[in-house]
């Protein structure tokens, strides 16, 4: 069965500070992909990476991919209040030929300011 | 303006009731998708379209239904077979020769 596993599931940092969160997955894939997700709303796409060792930053959001590892990290940098949010993985794997999406538990981030 | 929209935002229903959600799309997209998220959870797929008149079962269609008699419309039922149906739904579409799905605003259906 495919899984698709992020740590942690709850994340609360200050202001300012650095962190990662983590998704590991358990079939052969090339393609993650990462989406914020408000209270209540939809899902806002962060980051589409389609290669093994693919980075991609937008602000204070950076994303990379390991396929070898499956694994794939969000690293926040000085981080503000305003990216608090639940942040969600997504795998595409390789094989299926449909693009069906297998998604993470989410990591919920709080901010303090 | 190019995008998903999905009707209605809320709904609620009575137990035993089937329900349809709307989900239309002017992107031009081929490939449709629902999803379910539960509180706290990822989304768990439903069904999906690549082309019109054809659709496949994702990990949860038990007591879902779909449909796909255009391009840019999939409508979901939900049927009085679905155990567990309150729940917010997305609808998703991808453009062919693409990676990269995109989503509606979602529909929160609650069943009492």
């Amino acid at each position: 069965e495919l899984k698709v596993e992020q740590n942690p599931l709850f994340l609360s940092m200050q202001e300012e500070k650095n962190y990662t969160i983590y998704c590991n997955y358990s079939t052969t894939s090339d393609r993650l992909y990462w989406y914020r997700q408000d209270p209540g709303k939809s899902l806002e796409s962060l980051f589409v990476l389609l290669s093994n060792g693919a980075v991609k930053q937008e602000g204070r959001l950076m994303a990379s991919l390991d396929t070898k590892a499956r694994l794939s990290t969000l690293h926040i940098t000085a981080a503000v209040h305003d990216l608090s949010a639940t942040y969600f993985c997504a795998v595409d794997p390789t094989t299926s030929g449909t693009y069906k999406y297998i998604f993470g538990t989410g990591t919920r981030l709080k901010v303090l300011a | 303006d190019g995008g998903i929209t999905q009707s209605p935002k809320y709904l609620f229903r009575k137990e035993g009731q089937n329900v349809t959600l709307s989900c239309e799309q002017n992107l031009n997209h081929d490939a449709m998708y629902w999803y379910r998220q539960d509180p706290g959870q990822g989304l768990r797929l439903i069904y999906y379209s690549q082309i019109v008149n054809d659709f496949q079962k994702g990990d949860i269609a038990e007591g879902y239904s779909v449909s796909r008699e255009k391009k840019e419309s999939f409508p979901l039922t939900v049927t009085s077979a679905q155990k567990n149906p309150t729940a917010f739904y997305l609808c998703a579409s991808r453009q062919t020769g693409q990676y990269e799905q995109y989503f509606g605003p979602g529909t929160r259906l609650t069943v009492t």
